[in-house]
């Protein structure tokens, strides 16, 4: 089975501050991994993936995430953070032996960067 | 750009009422899916389809189903809407198997449609 979760239900940061929305997931091989934004009254909107290869991932909006294999976690980043980065994040997983079976989302956590 | 398309951001209806939220999608998308989306609940999957008059049930299916007679079209159905099924619905599409990168393939959301049921 797969899943995943994200620890924390809110993330406050001041602007110009790094920030970092955390995830961790459970898959029996490896992992498809990837984060979307949800801006208010909005869809979601894909921001970045993990596949295979380089750890650290770099997606849009400046946002980066890493992968560590060894803590099955898929933290999402950002050095300096925007008032505009205000939205809520969700992490998602897929099984590489799952084949063409639907995205495991987490909850999603809320992310708010204080002027 | 995908863009997926659904009909109505907000509904209002009462409750027993049949209720139909219609998702387009524009970039010949075999996979289609509908999410609810509720506070601290996260997404979660509805049903989904793979294929032209194919559909699968999700995590929650009860109380839904769905139609999709033609490819870009996935339309979800509140047989006899009650006050639970009050939520926000996203519907999302992506590749499909046929392409080997469809497995990572990103999905793509429409804006959602926000139904109240009183």
């Amino acid at each position: 089975a797969q899943s995943v979760a994200q620890p924390e239900d809110q993330v406050n940061v001041a602007e110009g501050n790094p920030l970092t929305v955390k995830c961790t997931y459970s898959v029996s091989g490896n992992p498809y991994l990837f984060w979307y934004v949800q801006y208010p009254n909005r869809g979601l909107q894909f921001l970045l993936k993990y596949i295979t290869g380089d750890n650290l991932v770099k997606g849009s909006y400046g946002f980066e995430a890493e992968f560590n294999k060894s803590q099955t976690s898929f933290h999402l980043k950002k050095p300096s953070a925007l008032v505009s980065d205000s939205a809520l994040y969700f992490c998602a997983v897929r099984d590489w032996n799952s084949g063409n079976t639907p995205l495991v989302f987490g909850k999603g956590t809320r992310l708010s960067v204080i002027a | 750009d995908v863009k997926v398309t659904q009909s109505s951001r907000y509904l209002v209806k009462r409750t027993g009422e049949k209720v139909f939220l219609e998702c387009v999608q524009d970039m010949d998308h075999e996979n289609m899916f509908w999410y609810r989306q509720d506070p601290g609940l996260g997404l979660r999957l509805i049903y989904f389809s793979y294929d032209v008059k194919m559909k699968e049930k999700g995590d929650i299916p009860e109380g839904y189903s769905v139609s999709r007679e033609k490819k870009e079209r996935f339309s979800l159905i509140l047989e006899s809407a009650s006050t639970n099924q009050t939520s926000m619905y996203l519907c999302a599409s992506s590749l499909g198997a046929r392409y080997s990168s469809s497995y990572n393939s990103p999905l793509h959301f429409g804006n959602g449609t926000r139904l109240t049921v009183t």
